[in-house]
This record gives structure tokens, sequence and C-alpha cells, in this order.
């Protein structure tokens, strides 16, 4: 089976720029998920998909992150316009069910790197 | 709010040796508790979680972790070392009851083993 599928892997833009991420789930798995690790912090949750709706977006630090999950397949997170700040590494994960106790499978992350 | 802290940032143990990572949480009812390691370039795994019942749960690559409810902590063990262990592990609560699954992870622990 394959795994959580994140790209690109690395991406490096100017500020003001637009990035789109994207994240491609473990097949048949409804629930997605968007963490953002900024550097020295501890991994921070952005939103929750369950197949095409956003369940929990409590987390999105502002208007100028959109993600899309169209036909509940794979997910994009874009960045518009992107300020430092928004460097980091995004992981996005999927599970099976969304409750508290399904374990979540991650990808590898992308890292953004915003000059 | 749930939360979660992994008070050592750096640990460093000589192969072979005796590990014990430590993480203490905050969560008004019983917590679902996961594990997860993170090598270089690579994502989030998954070694171990607790839900319920034994207290004394054992993961992949011989890893296992005790839920003390009075101390409210999940610490991490391994009774030997080996230098494919040095990686970043990070401690996460999972929302229970009705609440959906997003993690709440602590700062992360870097394990350096020297051989």
């Amino acid at each position: 089976e394959a795994g959580v599928t994140q790209f690109p892997s690395h991406s490096v833009i100017e500020k003001g720029q637009t990035v789109t991420l994207r994240c491609d789930p473990i097949s048949g798995h409804d629930n997605l998920y968007w963490y953002r690790r900024v550097m020295g912090k501890e991994i921070k949750f952005l939103l929750h998909f369950v197949k095409e709706s956003k369940q929990d977006e409590s987390g999105m630090p502002n208007n100028r992150f959109l993600a899309e999950r169209t036909g509940g397949t794979y997910s994009t997170l874009k960045v518009q316009p992107a300020e430092l700040e928004d460097s980091g590494v995004y992981f996005c994960a999927s599970s099976q069910g969304g409750r508290g106790n399904q374990p979540q499978h991650f990808g590898d992350g992308t890292r953004l790197s915003i000059l | 709010a749930q939360s979660v802290t992994q008070p050592d940032i750096h640990i460093t143990v000589s192969e072979g040796a005796s590990l014990e990572l430590r993480c203490n949480y905050s969560y008004g009812a019983t917590p679902y508790l996961f594990w997860y390691v993170q090598s270089p370039g690579q994502g989030l795994q998954l070694l171990l979680k607790y839900f319920s019942g034994d207290t004394l749960v054992q993961g992949i690559k011989g890893f296992e972790a005790e839920f003390k409810r009075s101390q409210s902590s999940f610490n991490l063990r391994k009774p030997s070392v080996h230098w494919s262990d040095a990686a970043e592990y990070f401690c996460a609560v999972g929302a229970g009851g009705t609440s959906y699954g997003k993690l709440t992870f602590g700062q992360g622990t870097i394990l350096t083993v020297h051989p």
C-alpha cells in the first residue's frame, strides 16, 4: 500500500509569491490533516478534512492560507501571498476514521522556505 | 485545551544503553496517546499508541511506553539503544470522546547515539 505522498519535497520562493503544496493520502482514507512545524517549535495542527468537507480549520493561521480537497481525494494547501513567517515544514497525514484513537499516517513533509 | 510537554529537547546516550524519553500531557478526559519518530529526511512514523487497557504498550523497533494516569505521563523506553535509533521523537495526544482527532504534539526530543 502506498503511503501518504507530498510534493514538492522542498520549495523556495520569495516573499509575496504564491506556493501550492499537494498531498495524496492513503487510498481509502477519508480523513486528511495538515500540520506545520515552524523552526524550533512544535508541530501544530492546521486543518482536518473529512472527504471533501472541512471538519476543523481552527489551526489555519490567517486567510492567506487556502486548503482544498476537491472530490475527496488529494488535497492542496495554497499560501498567497507568502510571508517570511510561513517558512517551515508542512506535513500531511491521513487516517481511515476521524476519531482521536485513529492512527494518522504522515507524509515526508514539504519544507517551505520563504526568502 | 490539551497540551503535551517533552521536557528534554536533546538526549545523548551510548549505543547499548537504556533509554527513557519523557512525556507529560494535560487533557480533561482519558487521552489517546501516541509516540512518533522522525528520522532525518523522512516523515513521522508511528511507534506505538495507547487508548485503554494495559498501561504498558509495546511498539515497533523494540520500544515500549507506560501510561501513568496519576502522573499524567506517557514515557517512552527502550532497554538497549541502537545507532539507528538516532532521530527526533514526538509525543502526541489525540482528542477523545466525540471530538475529532487532531493531534497535539510536544516539542520533540532529539536523540543522539554515540558508538
